[in-house]
């Protein structure tokens, strides 16, 4: 069974940094890109970065360029989403999901981990 | 980017009844269409791709049409679990892959 496990969400103040884990388990991790998603409350989806399964092709959001950056441990079957220069309009609940074949459609998802920006 | 536009934005249905769920793009993303449903406190789950390809699992009910611009999410008949938040994503150009606003399919 896939299973992805989000962790790392907290309160942050404006400015500051987190970092965002998902433990993948259930499939071959290593061959399948990832994507972090994110949902502020109440509000729809935006997709927020890509990585391959061999981190070789990366892609942010521009809402994010610059400020977050995405890396996966293959070993370890986990993905990270490292947050810099953190806003209050980054406020959400972040979602790791796999990547169906490449292509940006995310077959699974994680139950997602609560980003809240504020002062 | 491409714009993803979903209408309605809320959807009233009695149980039963057939709902159907538009989505327009900006420009064309050919077949390049997926489908989310998302029910309160839950992350979403695929339901579509490929605009008519129902995901592992999903049921008969649910399916998709169009291509190029206009897609259609048709959910024949409507079961107490359907009623919930459907998103569509474009994937034809990338990044990034957009998301529409969203249909809230709600019990009338």
């Amino acid at each position: 069974e896939v299973q992805l496990v989000e962790s790392g969400g907290d309160l942050v103040q404006p400015g500051g940094s987190l970092r965002l884990s998902c433990a993948a388990s259930g499939f071959t991790f290593s061959i399948y890109s990832m994507n972090w998603v994110r949902q502020a409350p109440g509000k729809g989806l935006e997709w927020v970065s890509y990585i391959s399964g061999s981190s070789n092709t990366i892609h942010y959001a521009d809402s994010v360029k610059g400020r977050f950056i995405i890396s996966r441990d293959n070993g370890e079957n986990s993905l990270d989403l490292q947050m810099n220069s953190l806003r209050a309009e980054d406020t959400a609940v972040y979602y790791c999901a796999r990547d169906r074949y490449g292509d940006y459609v995310s077959d699974y998802w994680g139950q997602g981990t609560l980003v809240t920006v504020s002062s | 980017e491409i714009v993803m536009t979903q209408s309605p934005a809320t959807l009233s249905v009695s149980p039963g009844e057939r709902a159907t769920l538009s989505c327009r793009a900006s420009q064309s993303v050919s077949s390049n269409l997926a489908w989310y449903q998302q029910k309160p406190g839950q992350a979403p789950r695929l339901l579509i791709y490929g605009a008519s390809t129902r995901a592992t699992g999903i049921p008969a009910r649910f399916s998709g049409s169009g291509s190029g611009t206009e897609f259609t999410l048709t959910i024949s008949s409507l079961q107490s679990e359907d009623f919930a938040v459907y998103y569509c994503q474009q994937y034809n150009n990338w990044p990034p892959a957009t998301f529409g606003g969203g249909t809230k399919v709600e019990i009338k």
